[in-house]
């Protein structure tokens, strides 16, 4: 099973500035990998599909980068209502699985 | 509207059994391969299996394989999870969800429903 670690679990931010967050698999992935983002009391949403593919209605200020093992999620200038958990999952034959999820709080 | 509405969670013993359902709408359901994916409140996420379209390709993550059977209905536009052999492991929220095109992301999810499993 593919492990994906996310680092650090706790990022703190103030509005406008800009984030990145890491997502490391345990061996190659190519670019089979997705981010989302999760709100209290929502079910997750896809922001980016295929390691930089942002999905219908994503914000452009979401860019997701990276190949092999090592990936990043980029949020250009945050917006008050991006401070959620966010998680990276990785699609291998069926074998998926999710990192821990980093939470993006308000500094 | 595209909706997936999940039903069936509950609070059942160890060693018990439970049904999941999802019921779709707003998209033509036996066009896509469905999901079902689980989070420990408070904790990460845990992809449970999946099904395709025409049901001939079965998927199972290995803490559930053997107890779970994912199955579908495409006139009824469900999917389901019958779940046996609970463990207290088993408690989450339960989330119906749809895969991306042939790929294994998920593009649409539900609101979920919550299984306990305690004595």
């Amino acid at each position: 099973e593919i492990e994906l670690t996310q680092s650090p679990a706790t990022l703190s931010f103030s509005p406008g500035d800009r984030a990145t967050l890491s997502c490391r698999a345990s061996q190659s992935i190519s670019t089979y990998l997705a981010w989302y983002q999760q709100k209290p009391g929502q079910a997750p949403r896809l922001l980016i599909s295929d390691a930089s593919n942002r999905a219908t209605a994503v914000p452009a200020r979401f860019s997701g980068s990276g190949s092999g093992t090592d990936f990043t999620l980029t949020i250009s200038t945050l917006e008050p209502e991006d401070f959620a958990v966010y998680y990276c999952q990785q699609r291998t034959n069926w074998s998926i699985t999710f990192g821990q999820g980093t939470r993006l709080e308000i500094k | 509207e595209v909706q997936l509405l999940e039903s069936g969670g509950g609070l059942v013993q160890p060693g018990g059994s439970l049904r999941l359902s999802c019921a779709v709408s707003g998209f033509t359901f036996s066009n896509f391969i469905m999901s079902w994916v689980r989070q420990v409140p408070g904790k990460g996420l845990e992809w449970v299996s999946a099904i395709s379209g025409s049901a001939g390709r079965i998927y199972y993550g290995d803490s559930v394989k053997g107890r779970f059977t994912i199955s579908r209905d495409n006139f009824r536009k469900s999917l389901y999870l019958q779940m046996n052999g609970l463990r207290v492991e088993d408690t989450a929220i339960y989330y119906c969800a749809r895969v991306s095109g042939k790929e294994g992301y998920f593009d649409l999810w539900g609101r979920g429903t919550l299984v306990t499993v305690s004595s």
